[in-house]
């Protein structure tokens, strides 16, 4: 079973359309994320959502949506799309938000996004 | 604000030679991950280094942590093909452990 699973791995669309990419995890880890990276491999944090409520939100446009039905999910919702968000979009996991222990995210396959 | 920068950005080297990447941090932070990326694919942990002198060692890898001077270091011992991929360093402000700061990766080609 995939620890942390996104859909779809690829996605390609023009210009001005909305997309989803959702994100499923089986480890059940009370935290998860939208990290994005980009054609030069940098790797960025989107959001965090923690039990299904939001605790980071990074300075993302707000075509960006995240939505998390239950902690075991978390999906990102992109409105109007631009060239410039072509890039992959890893989800992760982490059992916790801080204190003591490794909390190692735990990443997905990644979803990467080409917008024409 | 966090910021991490590793050095070199890239290395090619041959199979058999060791080699360190440098993985500087601008702010005060307790902990350091590793991560690797193999080209298409997502990334694994390597490392987590939750201390001042902390040194981990998995195979021909070897990391280890110097939070006084913010700066962690990732030695290859005798590289192998296999170890071709890019490596990332990176650290969350301190009691953010999920916000990690990513280094910009350093991409490693190994040749025989």
């Amino acid at each position: 079973d995939t620890a942390v699973s996104q859909t779809p791995k690829y996605l390609v669309t023009q210009m001005g359309n909305d997309k989803s990419i959702k994100c499923e995890q089986n480890l059940g880890h009370d935290t998860m994320y939208w990290y994005k990276q980009d054609s030069k491999k940098f790797l960025k944090i989107m959001f965090s959502y923690n039990n299904k409520e939001l605790i980071i939100n990074e300075t993302v446009p707000n075509r960006f949506s995240p939505k998390s039905p239950d902690k075991a999910h978390l999906n990102l919702h992109i409105n109007s799309l631009e060239l410039g968000d072509s890039a992959v979009y890893f989800c992760a996991s982490t059992p916790g938000t801080g204190g003591s222990g490794a909390n190692v995210l735990t990443f997905g396959a990644g979803s990467r996004l080409t917008v024409l | 604000e966090l910021k991490v920068e590793q050095n070199p950005l890239f290395l090619s080297m041959q199979e058999g030679k060791n080699y360190t990447i440098y993985c500087n941090y601008s702010t005060t932070s307790d902990r350091l991950y590793w991560y690797r990326q193999d080209p298409g694919k997502s990334l694994e942990s390597l490392f987590v280094l939750l201390s001042n002198g902390a040194v981990k060692q998995e195979g021909r890898l070897m990391a280890s942590l110097d939070t006084k001077a913010r700066l962690s270091t990732l030695h290859i011992t005798a590289a192998v093909h296999d170890l071709s991929a890019t490596y990332f360093c990176a650290s969350p402000p301190v009691g953010n452990t999920g916000k990690l700061i990513f280094g910009q990766g350093t991409t490693l080609q190994v040749k025989p």
